[in-house]
């Protein structure tokens, strides 16, 4: 079974600070993606970025950073000098390599991001 | 443009009632899903079709029903033998496996 754990249901910053979203995730596939999702108060998915296991480089994409780690069944997402559009409920997701049918996510239960002015 | 539509955005029934949410892709992706979402949860996945004329359970699956009679469109019922069906549907597509799913704007379900 797969299984996956965002341990901070809510956190709060100031404007301008750094943030890191942890994200834990359980399976017995070799090989697998893993997802960020950001859901605005819209209520709409927004797909951030997909990793699969075989590459465990880490990822910078203007303000947003992701760190990949195998060996701890981690993948951190961080967003550097917050602004309050970056406010939304973060998702993480993992996705079985089956080879089979288009399976769908799992889905972290969230964190809620919310930054100060 | 390019995307995936839901509709109503919001949906108001009766208990006991069979209500059916829209879900059209125009993106030309072969897979589609529904995912129920609860406050404070994250998503669970309902049904998934891979292409069309076939689909499989996901995780809570009992309740619903869907059919994907063509490519771009994979409606779901609630029927009335789901419990506690109040909650945020949304429905995802992407092209191949493991790719990204694309989601649509979601249909806010509140049963009476």
């Amino acid at each position: 079974a797969q299984k996956v754990t965002q341990a901070q249901t809510e956190i709060s910053v100031v404007e301008k600070e750094d943030v890191t979203l942890d994200c834990v995730y359980e399976t017995r596939d070799t090989t697998y993606y893993l997802f960020w999702y950001k859901q605005p108060p819209s209520g709409e998915l927004v797909f951030l970025i997909r990793r699969n296991s075989f590459d465990e480089q880490n990822e910078i994409s203007g303000r947003y950073s992701w760190n990949f780690q195998k060996s701890t069944s981690s993948f951190n997402f961080t967003i550097t000098a917050s602004q309050v559009v970056d406010s939304a409920v973060y998702f993480c997701a993992l996705s079985p390599f089956s080879g089979g049918g288009a399976d769908g996510l799992t889905f972290g239960k969230g964190t809620h991001l919310i930054i100060q002015p | 443009d390019g995307g995936i539509t839901q509709s109503p955005k919001y949906l108001f029934r009766k208990e006991g009632q069979n209500v059916t949410l829209s879900c059209e892709q125009n993106l030309n992706h072969d897979a589609m899903y529904w995912y129920r979402q609860d406050p404070g949860q994250g998503l669970r996945l309902i049904y998934y079709s891979q292409i069309v004329n076939d689909f499989q359970k996901g995780d809570i699956a009992e309740g619903y029903s869907v059919s994907r009679e063509k490519k771009e469109s994979f409606p779901l019922t609630v029927t009335s033998a789901q419990k506690n069906p109040t909650a945020f549907y949304l429905c995802a597509s992407s092209d191949r496996l493991g790719d990204e799913q694309f989601f649509g704007p979601g249909t806010r379900l509140t049963v009476l």
